[in-house]
């Protein structure tokens, strides 16, 4: 149990373009769903947290208008790259949690590949 | 600001070494400490999670212990396989629910 997938699992695009990934909850509902960004050989970074039906709250540092993020359902959660640059090249990785509680457990995507040209 | 710090950042072992990857946190006010495995250009693979209460958990092969007061956590890999090969991530929860991921050490079992 408890799975969560993202589409796609790699793309490439040209610098200007907005790419759109999905993380889902296959199994589980997702009240909370976290949105990372991995450079090479560096840490996961939390970008923003969503909550079903609003508004994600972001990071310091990262853009709301560039970092679209959508959770209009309890399995599903989009992360959109608006006019993308070769420096959001990155890898990043969805989680979700079924719960709000300290305690409660964050089940990771696979993780998407992003290339802008 | 909670910073995670992972010691060594890359570790070659012959097969069969029992072994300890280590972590740190500068603030103990965690609710838990989380080890996972990221294999290359893949997601996270949860191992082994230790709530604030605990000083330890097992899974097989795997132990963890944490230590709150100093700021530590080790995970130990017992009888380590080839495909033990991969990258250690170890992660704390803090107080405002977010978690807060260390570096990694990069782990290679030789055979």
């Amino acid at each position: 149990g408890a799975v969560v997938s993202q589409h796609p699992s790699w793309v490439i695009c040209k610098s200007g373009t907005s790419v759109k990934i999905e993380c889902r909850s296959l199994d589980f509902q997702a009240t909370t769903m976290f949105w990372y960004r991995q450079f090479p050989k560096q840490s996961l970074m939390l970008m923003a947290t969503s909550n079903e039906g609003s508004k994600a709250t972001y990071e310091q540092g990262v853009e709301k208008d560039k970092f679209l993020i959508n959770h209009a359902s309890l399995t599903l959660s989009t992360l959109t790259v608006t006019s993308a640059h070769p420096e959001d090249s990155s890898f990043y990785i969805c989680s979700a949690s079924d719960g709000s509680g300290a305690t409660d457990t964050q089940y990771f995507g696979p993780g998407t590949r992003l290339t802008v040209l | 600001k909670q910073e995670v710090t992972q010691i060594p950042a890359a570790l070659s072992v012959p097969e069969g070494e029992n072994l300890v990857l280590n972590c740190s946190f500068t603030d103990s006010a965690i609710y838990n400490l989380q080890w996972f495995r990221q294999d290359p250009g893949k997601g996270l693979t949860s191992l082994l999670l230790i709530q604030s209460s605990q000083r330890e958990q097992t899974s097989g092969r795997l132990n963890a212990s944490l230590d709150k007061s100093s700021g530590r956590s080790t995970l130990y890999i017992a009888a380590s396989q080839p495909g033990d090969s991969a990258t250690y991530l170890c992660a704390s929860k803090t107080l405002s629910e977010k978690l807060v991921f260390g570096k990694g050490t990069k782990l290679t079992v030789n055979p």
